[in-house]
């Protein structure tokens, strides 16, 4: 079935350093590409999408490219702060024959950026 | 408010108990979802409504587990029988529709805690 493969945390960086991470998919087919956030005591926000090949999905400074021939959709950013502390998730979702555009989720990344 | 809202936000039930979860999607989304998050097991997929018709309930772990909405809007998710495994975040999201790429959007969860 359909799945999400994403770089297990915890990943600890200063501010202003570089950050990626991993996402990798698994699916029959083309689907959209997602990234979700959710900061400490909130819930789950979209961060960026993609829905074809070769897209750039981009918000807050986070850029991710959906590549089809690697099957990845990794999340960078180039100056992180100590805001973007939060847990980041990597999804996907089909028409799947109909209206459900359910998400299917990888694990979840937690990022803690130190001053 | 204008995002999705849940109650009650954290639950503590005995084992055996029935709980009863709320969600108040956005005004207008036709399509609604409820996932689960716990430790070690990510965000699960459990059920996704279209109006009132749940064209997928696939993710429901046991038949201890049911959902309804009524009115197109305000949607229920029963928990018979409580046990321990069941302690987790339920979030329940809604998007305008099936189609299209519409954004799911997230509440902030209720917090189930089985004792």
């Amino acid at each position: 079935g359909d799945s999400v493969t994403q770089m297990e945390g915890p990943v600890t960086l200063s501010e202003e350093a570089f950050l990626t991470i991993n996402c990798t998919y698994t699916a029959t087919g083309y689907p959209s590409l997602f990234w979700y956030v959710q900061y400490p005591g909130e819930g789950l926000q979209l961060l960026l999408k993609a829905t074809k090949a070769d897209d750039k999905g981009s918000n807050k400074g986070f850029e991710a490219t959906y590549r089809k021939e690697t099957t990845s959709f990794h999340l960078e950013k180039g100056s992180v702060q100590v805001s973007d502390s939060a847990v980041y998730f990597c999804a996907l979702s089909f028409n799947s024959g109909g209206s459900n555009y359910k998400l299917t989720f990888g694990k979840g990344t937690l990022l803690t950026v130190n001053p | 408010g204008a995002g999705v809202s849940q109650s009650p936000s954290n639950k503590v039930t005995e084992k055996g108990k029935d709980v009863e979860l709320r969600c108040d999607p956005i005004s207008g989304h036709t399509a609604l979802y409820w996932y689960r998050q716990s430790l070690g097991q990510g965000l699960e997929f459990l059920i996704y409504f279209q109006g009132n018709s749940a064209p997928d309930k696939s993710g429901l772990p046991s038949d201890r587990f049911s959902a309804e909405r009524t009115g197109g809007s305000v949607s229920t998710l029963t928990i018979q029988r409580t046990q321990q495994e069941d302690s987790a975040v339920y979030l329940c999201a809604s998007s305008l529709g099936g189609g299209g790429g519409n954004t799911i959007y997230f509440g902030e969860g209720s917090w189930l805690t089985v004792v």
